[in-house]
C-alpha cells in the first residue's frame, strides 16, 4: 500500500543532543512538509521541499534542519540549539504543491 | 492578522443537531481549500476540499465565499464520532503553493 511512514512513533532527547526524525512516503510525491503541533495549537511549518535537493525554510525552521537527497525521503533534524523541541511533529506529502495533502502518523518529541 | 484564522471553540453540540464553522483566509489570491479532520494526538485526515461552487459530501457541505474571503463546514445530523478538531487550511499563491493551516476549531458531539 502507497503511504507516508513517518519514524519513530516516541522519541526523547537529552539536553544538547541532536535527534533526527525519519519521513518516507512511496506516493511518489513531489512535495514534502515539516509541521510542528503544540498542544492546543494548529500546525507551523518548518521545512518543506518541492523537488529533489532543493527545499525552503517555513515560518520556525530555527533549530531544525533538513535533506532532501531521495525523492521518496525527507528527515527532519532536530538540533541542540532549538531550546523547546517538545511537540508533535508531522510529515506530508502532496502530488504538487498546493494539492491536498497526505500525513504520516507523528512522532512526538520529548525532552528528558 | 493571522493568515487563516479559525475560532478555537470548543462547540459543544447534542446528537443529531447541525454545526457550521467558518475559516477566513487574508490572502485574496489564495487558490485552494480544504478541511481536515484531526483527532486527539492523530494525523490531520482530508475530509473534502472547497470548491468555488460549494460542494457536499454526506452530511457535509462546505462552502467558498471569495468575495468575503472565508470558507465555512457544516454537519448535519452530527454523531458522537464527529467529535474531533477541524482544520481550516489554505493553499496560499505567490510561486510556493504552501498549505497553511488555522488553529483549528474543537467539535465536542455529546448524547
Amino acid at each position: 500500500d502507497g503511504g507516508i511512514t513517518q519514524s519513530p512513533k516516541y522519541l526523547f532527547r537529552k539536553e544538547g543532543q541532536n535527534v533526527t526524525l525519519s519521513c518516507e512516503q512511496n506516493l511518489n510525491h513531489d512535495a514534502m512538509y515539516w509541521y510542528r503541533q503544540d498542544p492546543g495549537q494548529g500546525l507551523r511549518l518548518i521545512y518543506y521541499s518541492q523537488i529533489v535537493n532543493d527545499f525552503q525554510k517555513g515560518d520556525i525552521a530555527e533549530g531544525y534542519s533538513v535533506s532532501r537527497e531521495k525523492k521518496e525521503s525527507f528527515p527532519l533534524t532536530v538540533t541542540s540549539a532549538q531550546k523547546n523541541p517538545t511537540a508533535f511533529y508531522l510529515c506530508a506529502s502532496s502530488i504538487d504543491g498546493g494539492e491536498k495533502l497526505f500525513f504520516g502518523s507523528g512522532t512526538q518529541l520529548s525532552v528528558l | 492578522r493571522k493568515e487563516v484564522e479559525q475560532d478555537p471553540g470548543p462547540f459543544n453540540v447534542p446528537e443529531g443537531a447541525t454545526v457550521a464553522f467558518n475559516c477566513t483566509y487574508s490572502n485574496s489570491a489564495s487558490q485552494s481549500f480544504f478541511w481536515y479532520r484531526q483527532d486527539c494526538r492523530k494525523e490531520p485526515k482530508l475530509l473534502m476540499s472547497v470548491y468555488s461552487s460549494g460542494n457536499e459530501d454526506g452530511r457535509f457541505t462546505a462552502q467558498l465565499n471569495r468575495a468575503s474571503q472565508y470558507i465555512s463546514l457544516l454537519i448535519r445530523d452530527s454523531k458522537l464520532s464527529d467529535s474531533a478538531t477541524y482544520l481550516c487550511v489554505v493553499t496560499l499563491s505567490g510561486g510556493s503553493y504552501i498549505p497553511t493551516f488555522g488553529r483549528g476549531t474543537s467539535l465536542i458531539v455529546h448524547p
